[in-house]
């Protein structure tokens, strides 16, 4: 099972852009990379996935290198109410889903 | 689309009653349903995998005769805590993988536990 790897926490203010990056050095041929969103209280919700390269969707883009051992969540121009823990999630059908520590993002004004 | 459903939303039950949590996936066909806790300021812990028509595989350290689990039809899983205690207390979170093509999973918006 591919591990995953993410910074704790991180801070950043209204407007700017934000990059979390995850690592998962033991990724599987078969793993694609998923990122969730979760606020308190709250079932975690799909942000985006990939498998190679750049993904982009309407909220954000994932960057991901050539030997695919770590990703990058880039959400631009961040507001408060993105405020929530990013979770970085490695796996493919078959395989267990667990998650990480995830990133505590704290958007200031 | 890709919505889940879970009921109750919280519950508030006795030391040694059991507790019911449904799982639905509205929309979809889920062939693979997950079981979370999450305890404040965690992360989610995976209790166990359920797939529709088969007994569900559980994480090491999970007591399956504690927490049962059911996945009768394609938009369907329960969880019991059977004999609940208050170190039950938790946020339970289910999830659904669609029959086939995408990857992602669909989370419910959780159940709050406690026992008092």
């Amino acid at each position: 099972l591919a591990k995953t790897t993410q910074p704790i926490s991180m801070d950043s203010y209204e407007g700017q852009e934000v990059n979390i990056t995850c690592s998962h050095n033991n990724i599987a041929t078969n793993d694609y990379i998923t990122w969730y969103q979760q606020f308190p209280s709250q079932g975690p919700r799909f942000i985006i996935q990939g498998y190679k390269t750049k993904v982009t969707n309407e909220v954000a883009s994932l960057f991901i290198p050539a030997d695919r051992k770590s990703s990058t969540l880039s959400l631009p121009r961040v507001s408060l109410s993105d405020t929530a823990v990013y979770y970085c999630l490695v796996g493919g059908r078959n395989n267990d889903m667990r998650f990480g520590a995830g990133t505590r993002l704290t958007v200031k004004p | 689309g890709a919505v889940v459903s879970q009921h109750p939303s919280w519950v508030i039950c006795k030391s040694g009653t059991s507790v019911k949590i449904e799982c639905r996936s509205l929309d979809f066909q889920a062939t693979t349903m997950f079981w979370y806790r999450q305890f404040p300021k965690q992360s989610l812990m995976l209790m166990a995998t359920s797939n529709e028509g088969s007994k569900a595989t559980y994480e090491q350290g999970v007591e399956k005769d504690k927490f049962l689990i059911n996945h009768a039809s394609l938009t369907l899983s329960t969880l019991t805590v059977t004999s609940a205690h208050p170190e039950d207390s938790s946020f339970y979170i289910c999830s659904a993988v669609p029959g086939r093509g995408l990857h992602e999973q669909y989370f419910g918006p959780g159940t709050r536990l406690t026992v008092t």
